[in-house]
């Protein structure tokens, strides 16, 4: 079974300072990796993706993140952070060897950046 | 237009009533997809339809029941809900929902329904 885990509920960073938010997963095959963003009572929104190639993949509003096979992981990252992008962050994960293949969700981290 | 459309944005109903969402996308996607979301945990799929046929049906109770009348428009109708159900209810979309290249899913902003 494929799962994905964000280890940190709540990720506090002062704006205008890089910023991590962590994802590991677990997939059988090679995985697509998702992030979404989510700002209070709206919907999700794609950040970014990893299918093939570089490992390292650039998103929207000057997010990117780095897949590491070896660690399983695809971490968030952005070099300076915003006020406006404390939102809750979802790390999704699909197995691409499988039919109707359902996107697994992490349980979510909450970005706080401070002024 | 790469928006996913969702009505009513907020819908409050008793357990003896019937209702329905509507979710709508005009970007040709043939796969589409109710999830339910608590406050501040991940979505939980529901309903995953592909070219207008029900592909997946995630264990859902009956008293929810999806329907696909065209390759634009996915409604979720409500009867006899139970005040657990009460969550944001959201639609999304993408090209591909099996095997071949995976697209990533565009979500709709939600409603959130209350069931008193």
């Amino acid at each position: 079974a494929q799962s994905v885990a964000q280890p940190e509920d709540q990720v506090n960073v002062a704006e205008g300072n890089p910023l991590t938010v962590k994802c590991t997963y677990s997939v059988s095959g090679n995985p697509y990796l998702f992030w979404y963003v989510q700002y209070p009572n709206r919907g999700l929104q794609f950040l970014l993706k990893y299918i093939t190639g570089d490992n390292l993949v650039k998103g929207s509003y000057g997010f990117e993140a780095e897949f590491n096979k070896s660690q399983t992981s695809f971490h968030l990252k952005k070099p300076s952070a915003l006020v406006s992008d404390s939102a809750l962050y979802f790390c999704a994960v699909r197995d691409r060897g499988s039919g109707y293949s359902t996107l697994t969700f992490g349980k979510g981290t909450m970005l706080l950046v401070s002024p | 237009d790469t928006e996913v459309t969702q009505t009513p944005k907020h819908l409050v109903m008793g357990m003896t009533n019937k209702k329905s969402l509507k979710c709508e996308q005009h970007m040709g996607h043939r796969a589409m997809y109710w999830y339910k979301q608590k406050a501040k945990k991940p979505p939980e799929l529901m309903f995953v339809y592909s070219y207008e046929k029900l592909s997946i049906n995630e264990s859902v109770p009956s008293r929810f029941s999806p329907e696909c009348p065209n390759s634009s428009l996915l409604n979720l109708h409500l009867h006899a809900l139970q005040p657990e159900d009460s969550a944001l209810y959201l639609c999304a979309s993408s090209q591909e929902v099996s095997g071949g290249t995976y697209n990533e899913q565009f979500f709709g902003p939600g409603t959130r329904l209350t069931v008193l």
